[in-house]
């Protein structure tokens, strides 16, 4: 059964049109993360949530932005795509106390 | 600071070759956590196992080991008798298990086993 879900997996954004990118557990679990991975990079960590409260990371930059509206979804948004941002976006979610993350298995976005 | 170092960019063996991946961490915590995940080509990260700073002793998953030494800052990862479906990039991350921490990924190592 799917834990954490991605939706779509492929997206096709158009240079400077907004995107929103999905993410949704089914695990419960407090915190949730989005991460930017390019081609041969490790990921690297845009923001995340702890139950409501919102923290980014100081290097990410003021295009993206984030909504969790409840437990169980988080939202991505690109307000206005580059050609930089083409990459995979990976959502997790993990519980305090263990830190291990559980993965959705992303979406690869690219922008035209 | 944390760091997480994987030397190794990619490394390639004909199947059923044992392979080890290495993976060198520096932290000033003395409570921390660390792992090993799997990214095969579909994109996936796929969590492998995670490890407490204050257990050192070696584990054994199937064909999987991970051999964990703080004398050394070290946890690698070995893979015996490989096999095409181990193809990945496997990275390994350091936490700081503080309550929930976010993780210090190394750069990651493609494994490429080839039959």
């Amino acid at each position: 059964d799917a834990m954490v879900i991605q939706n779509p997996r492929y997206q096709v954004t158009q240079f400077g049109k907004p995107v929103t990118l999905s993410c949704s557990q089914t695990l419960n679990h407090n915190v949730m993360y989005w991460y930017q991975q390019k081609s041969s990079q490790a990921p690297k960590l845009l923001f995340h949530y702890y139950d409501k409260d919102f923290n980014n990371e100081a290097d990410t930059p003021d295009n993206f932005q984030s909504r969790r509206p409840n437990t169980s979804f988080c939202f991505l948004d690109i307000r206005s795509p580059g050609l930089g941002d083409a990459a995979m976006y990976l959502c997790a979610t993990s519980l305090p106390g263990t830190d291990t993350q559980y993965f959705g298995p992303g979406t690869r976005l690219t922008v035209l | 600071a944390q760091k997480v170092t994987q030397a190794q960019t990619e490394i390639s063996v004909v199947e059923k070759e044992d392979v080890t991946l290495d993976c060198v961490y520096e932290t000033r915590d003395t409570t921390y956590y660390l792992f090993w995940y799997k990214q095969p080509p579909s994109g996936e990260l796929v969590f492998l196992i995670r490890r407490n700073s204050f257990d050192e002793q070696n584990e054994i998953s199937g064909r999987y080991s991970w051999n964990f030494q703080k004398s050394t800052s070290s946890f690698n990862f070995t893979i015996t008798a490989s096999q095409v479906v181990d193809s990945a990039v496997y990275f390994c991350a350091l936490s700081e298990a503080k309550g929930y921490s976010t993780l210090t990924f190394g750069k990651g190592t493609m494994l490429l086993v080839s039959p």
